[in-house]
């Protein structure tokens, strides 16, 4: 099955943009989902499809993909979006499996 | 607005098998458009797919588990279930049932059930 690969931890000053990156092979052929997850609570989607935001998802985050990266975009991150985040997509054996990103803890500084 | 809601024994032994019933309500688990889905989080630790199935029975399970794995529809009740054979202290985790988008991954999660696995 397919891995999908972020960086554990990434840091962004209050009001700056950060970018939080997902490596892997089933991302040239199937989009990136993105969730937020915050302590205690379930994983929320944020972002879907070519760069889909859910009713009630802030503007500030975006998404993106080229090759096997996809990117989740913070424009102007708020202390409200610490949190960590998880990409997933569709594995690339095309067998309707389902992978998750080991995730990214953003510090909003 | 749909909701999902997990249920079952928050406290398993080692080598018995781990029951949870996923109730869906606010839409209908016969939607041509979605899949139904178990994911867990061991406490600190990332997701893992378990498994997801289609209204029409249709399985789809994570190889790593899949010889453990059960994920069964009772479009009657509007509920999906897993069974989990075999626990190990490893198994011991957050589950959360969701609906899968076709193509978009999970769009609506439930509130999750911490399961824990001990004698």
């Amino acid at each position: 099955s397919s891995e999908l690969t972020q960086d554990p931890a990434v840091s962004v000053a209050l009001g700056q943009t950060v970018r939080i990156t997902c490596q892997g092979d089933s991302l040239r052929s199937y989009y990136a989902s993105w969730y937020q997850q915050k302590p205690g609570q379930a994983p929320v989607l944020v972002i879907y499809g070519k760069n889909n935001r859910p009713s009630g998802i802030p503007d500030r985050f975006s998404g993106s993909s080229s090759g096997n990266t996809a990117s989740l975009t913070i424009t102007g991150a708020q202390a409200e979006d610490e949190a960590d985040y998880y990409c997933n997509s569709r594995d690339s054996s095309g067998n309707h499996e389902e992978v998750f990103g080991g995730g990214t803890k953003l510090t909003v500084l | 607005q749909l909701q999902l809601q997990e249920s079952g024994p928050g406290l398993v032994k080692p080598s018995e098998t781990l029951s949870l019933t996923c109730t869906v309500s606010g839409g209908s688990i016969s939607s041509s458009s979605y899949y139904w889905g178990w994911i867990r989080q061991p406490p600190g630790k990332g997701l893992e797919w378990i498994g997801s199935i289609y209204y029409s029975g249709s399985t789809y399970y994570n190889p790593s588990l899949k010889s453990r794995v059960t994920i069964s529809v009772d479009t009657s009740k509007n509920q999906f279930s897993l069974k989990l054979s075999s626990v190990t202290a490893a198994d011991t985790a957050v589950y959360y049932c969701a609906r899968i988008k076709i193509g978009f991954g999970p769009d609506y999660w439930g509130q999750g059930t911490l399961v824990t696995v001990s004698s």
